[in-house]
């Protein structure tokens, strides 16, 4: 079974540093995708980045980038130069190898990030 | 991106009633949707995997009879909670994935939020 653990429920950061969000995940198939989403109060989910068990290279979006090592079964997300909007839950999901489960997302519990002046 | 819609917003029902909530895919065809249930501050739980024109597959734990999904098209998914009690009041999230589309891209409508009195 898949599993997606996300160790920080609550984390602060002041504007303008960068912050290291984390997740580490476990599965036995081969081939998986991870993902962050954000999700501010208004409830919606955002997607943010993604990283294929097979990309070579970490992904990088913008001010995102995931810093990806399989060896340690870690996709942590590095979020740069902070912004007051930057704060909301972030969700570390795995996608379930291709086939018959219908790439189904496992989420992890989420980190509830605050950035302060 | 693919833009996914959700119908009502939120919706505020009496114990004992019926609520159906509608997820469609406003400018792509969702051949399968997903349906997600988040409780205040915890992470999303996937409630079933739809695939058009076939019967939702439910997850672990998620009574079918009582959250009815219907894909009858493939850009309309709906969820029906029948009997609804307070303990079913919760945010309700459909996802959408379709053909044409990365085969890992999914698409999340803004949620549906559920109380329940």
């Amino acid at each position: 079974a898949q599993k997606i653990t996300q160790t920080q429920p609550g984390m602060f950061v002041q504007e303008k540093e960068a912050v290291t969000l984390d997740c580490t995940y476990d599965t036995s198939d081969p081939s998986y995708g991870l993902f962050w989403y954000k999700q501010p109060s208004s409830g919606e989910m955002i997607f943010l980045i993604y990283q294929g068990s097979y990309d070579q290279q970490n992904a990088t979006e913008g001010r995102y980038s995931l810093n990806f090592q399989k060896a340690r079964k870690s996709a942590n997300l590095v979020i740069s130069a902070s912004q007051l909007g930057d704060s909301a839950m972030y969700f570390c999901a795995m996608r379930d190898a291709p086939g018959g489960g219908g790439n189904k997302l496992t989420f992890g519990t989420g980190t509830q990030l605050k950035v302060e002046l | 991106g693919a833009v996914v819609s959700q119908h009502p917003s939120w919706v505020i029902c009496k114990s004992g009633t019926s609520v159906k909530i509608e997820c469609r895919s406003l400018d792509f065809q969702a051949t399968t949707m997903f349906w997600y249930r988040q409780f205040p501050k915890q992470s999303l739980m996937l409630m079933a995997t739809s695939n058009e024109g076939s019967k939702a597959t439910y997850e672990q734990g998620v009574e079918k009879d009582k959250f009815l999904i219907n894909h009858a098209s493939l850009t309309l998914s709906t969820l029906t909670v029948t009997s609804a009690h307070p303990e079913d009041s919760s945010f309700y999230i459909c996802s959408a994935r379709g053909p044409g589309l990365g085969w890992d891209e999914q698409f999340f409508g803004p949620g549906t939020r559920l109380t329940v009195l």
